[in-house]
């Protein structure tokens, strides 16, 4: 049971948007910076989103994130097959003293 | 451009110790913090815990009883010892710089434990 919650999956046609939810506490994303991930499988995870919502270089402006209390959400807008990987939400928790993920989300592009 | 890459054994024996090193070109190790995160096959990422630039440590606290990370400066190399493993710690091990993230990261190796 991971410390944050994610969907386990989501969908989406391409072209579409959509948006995949982290939910956390007042000790981890209520507090503190949270990251994004994404991993296709077979691969390292790839850093997508730092700070709740700046984008490193060379990451396009299809993916955004944000962070709203106790919450965070990734968003991909015009979906392409290439985007069809496992993402990950991480941040640190006071309370343990630890980086938290949370337990991934798959996308789907039908 | 920083890289990393990790190494070491692809089988460890239940109870005995895994070790592994990751070998950073294009930073020093000694002006970072660098983390060890694991991922079991056809799961999620774990974080082992991180060494600073000055050698403290932070250790997943399920963990922290076997782990030992640390920093071989005239290498350039960070290191992961996990004492007493079990089959549960089979997985792909990755070194990544920590900051408030996680970048970049190694390519990941795959430790099996089994006799």
């Amino acid at each position: 049971q991971s410390v944050l919650t994610q969907p386990p999956s989501v969908s989406a046609a391409p072209g579409q948007k959509v948006t995949i939810s982290c939910s956390g506490s007042s000790s981890n994303i209520g507090s503190n910076y949270v990251s994004w991930y994404q991993q296709v499988p077979g691969t390292a995870p790839k850093f997508l989103i730092y700070d709740n919502s700046e984008r490193p270089s060379g990451i396009p402006d299809r993916f955004s994130g944000s962070r709203s209390g106790t919450s965070a959400t990734l968003g991909i807008t015009g979906l392409q097959t290439g985007d069809e990987a496992e993402y990950y939400c991480a941040t640190w928790d006071n309370s343990l003293s630890a980086v938290v993920f949370g337990g991934g989300t798959k996308l789907t592009v039908l | 451009q920083v890289q990393l890459q990790e190494s070491g054994p692809g089988l460890v024996k239940p109870s005995e110790t895994l070790s592994l090193t990751c070998t950073v070109s294009g930073a020093f190790i000694n002006s970072h913090y660098w983390s060890w995160i694991r991922q079991p096959p056809g799961k999620g990422l774990e974080w082992i815990g991180y060494v600073s630039y000055s050698g403290n440590t932070n250790y997943n606290a399920s963990l922290k009883s076997r782990v030992t990370v640390s920093l071989d400066t005239s290498k350039n190399q960070v290191s992961l010892k996990l004492t007493s493993v079990t089959a549960a710690d089979t997985a792909v091990y990755y070194c990544a710089r920590h900051e408030a993230y996680f970048h970049p990261w190694g390519q990941g190796t795959l430790v099996t434990v089994s006799s």
